[in-house]
């Protein structure tokens, strides 16, 4: 079946633009994250969605950061105002249950943002 | 705070012979860690993971030791492949939390 797919794979931009990233969780999970990986650094946690509840979006980094997800899908990363700092690899994963009950996140592709 | 860490950057190993792989986290209330593989360019893979409540879990040549007492884990392969060739991290999860906490990685090659 398919997996987390991920879009744009790659994007260039500039300082100060917006940018929105994509993540396509797999069919009938009801758990989806944002991971960020910069360079050099472990996957940082950025923000969790479960179901219909209100996320858990602890892990932002600014408030330039921002998530949705809509109906319980397809979920928008954006990012305003980028900064240099801002350039990782941004990675998305779902899985099928609570983080409670211990399930394995499944993660996709990954989109890498540079900015310049 | 790193509250989970991968202490070895790097790991070399030969072919056929084992790889170990160590983690260690400095939070007790953690609940369950889990073994991931990355490779370039791709997202982190699932490989094996283990509760808190238990000591071991075996999934083919995938070993995952937890020591509670140290708060140390450790991922065995055996036997070592080139496909083993990856970036490794160890992650942590609390029950009641919601996120995967995740260590630096550990890049292994293994030699032909």
């Amino acid at each position: 079946g398919a997996g987390v797919s991920q879009s744009p794979s790659n994007k260039v931009t500039e300082k100060g633009k917006d940018v929105e990233l994509r993540c396509d969780p797999i069919s009938g999970h009801t758990a989806l994250y944002w991971y960020r990986q910069s360079l050099g650094q472990g996957l940082e946690f950025l923000i969790y969605f479960q179901g219909n509840s209100a996320p858990d979006k602890s892990g932002l980094p600014s408030d330039r950061f921002s998530a949705e997800r809509t109906g319980g899908s397809v979920s928008t990363l954006t990012i305003q105002r980028t900064q240099q700092e801002d350039s990782a690899v941004y990675l998305c994963a779902s899985s099928f249950a609570t983080p409670g009950q211990g399930a394995p996140q499944f993660f996709g592709p990954g989109t890498r943002l540079t900015v310049l | 705070d790193q509250q989970v860490k991968q202490n070895s950057p790097s790991l070399s190993v030969q072919e056929g012979r084992i790889s170990i792989l160590n983690c260690d986290y400095t939070n007790s209330m953690f609940d369950y860690f889990l073994w991931y593989k990355k490779y370039p360019a791709e997202g982190p893979t699932f490989l094996i993971s283990i509760s808190s409540i238990k000591d071991k879990n075996e999934d083919g040549r995938f070993t995952v030791f937890l020591n509670k007492s140290a708060k140390h884990l450790s991922l065995h392969i055996v036997p070592s492949q080139p496909g083993d060739s990856a970036v490794y991290f160890c992650a942590a999860l609390k029950a009641a939390g919601n996120k995967l906490t995740f260590g630096g990685g550990t890049r292994v090659l293994v030699k032909p």
